[in-house]
């Protein structure tokens, strides 16, 4: 199992570029998510999807949008890019909860993105 | 928003020592997460504790939830130069399996 997967591994833009980046898993996980990391922030969720076909914004989702066509994997992009968004940004994946708790999640490698 | 908060924000201690962090955190929860983040990769589970257990175990690591101070720590014991790493609280945050993290604290173990 190669667990959670993401590419690129880092990526150097310009101001109002655009890119996609993709997180694959194979661990049939329904719900899957995308974070930003800035320093001192911690993990700040930008947008989530809890099963193919479904996408739902999180805590800080302008800028960005996703798409989960398949299962397994869940893209983030960035239309226009700008340097507030250079950041690190981490996939993470988790299993259906049906009690209604939260469960473990799985996180990819992340990708370092700068924007200049 | 920010639910987890980490207390001290950075840690230096020997090799053999124990180190303890603190998380606190604002709103009633199910259950609350450790995650250890190693420079430059992704976040890994440590444990998990719900909000109707007050210790739990899991080798070197021991965690504690006090629900009436919403607060929760993490002990380190006998601390390796491998356990040297940044270390994230997590509480549930609205449904669907999501997270809040605190803003992590770091820990350096000096062999």
């Amino acid at each position: 199992n190669a667990g959670v997967t993401q590419t690129p591994k880092f990526r150097v833009l310009k101001t109002g570029q655009s890119m996609t980046l993709l997180c694959a898993q194979d661990m049939n996980h329904e719900y899957m998510y995308w974070y930003r990391q800035d320093p001192g922030m911690g993990l700040r969720l930008i947008h989530y999807s809890v099963g193919e076909g479904t996408t739902a914004k999180g805590e800080v989702p302008d800028g960005y949008n996703v798409s989960r066509l398949k299962k397994q994997n869940f893209l983030l992009g960035l239309e226009s890019a700008a340097p507030s968004q250079t950041s690190v940004y981490f996939c993470a994946s988790s299993s259906t909860n049906r009690t209604g708790r939260t469960d473990t999640q799985y996180f990819g490698p992340g990708t370092r993105l700068t924007v200049l | 928003s920010q639910q987890g908060e980490e207390d001290p924000q950075a840690l230096s201690i020997q090799e053999g020592e124990n180190a303890t962090m603190n998380c606190s955190y604002k709103t009633s929860i199910n259950n609350l997460q450790w995650y250890r983040q190693n420079s430059g990769r992704g976040l890994v589970h440590l444990i998990l504790i719900r909000s109707n257990e007050r210790e739990k175990h899991s080798g070197r690591l021991r965690v504690t939830l006090d629900t009436s101070k919403k607060s929760s720590s993490l002990l380190i014991t006998a601390s390796r130069a491998a356990d040297t790493a940044s270390y994230f609280c997590a509480t549930d945050a609205g449904g669907n399996n999501r997270l809040a993290f605190g803003k992590g604290n770091q820990v350096v173990v000096i062999p």
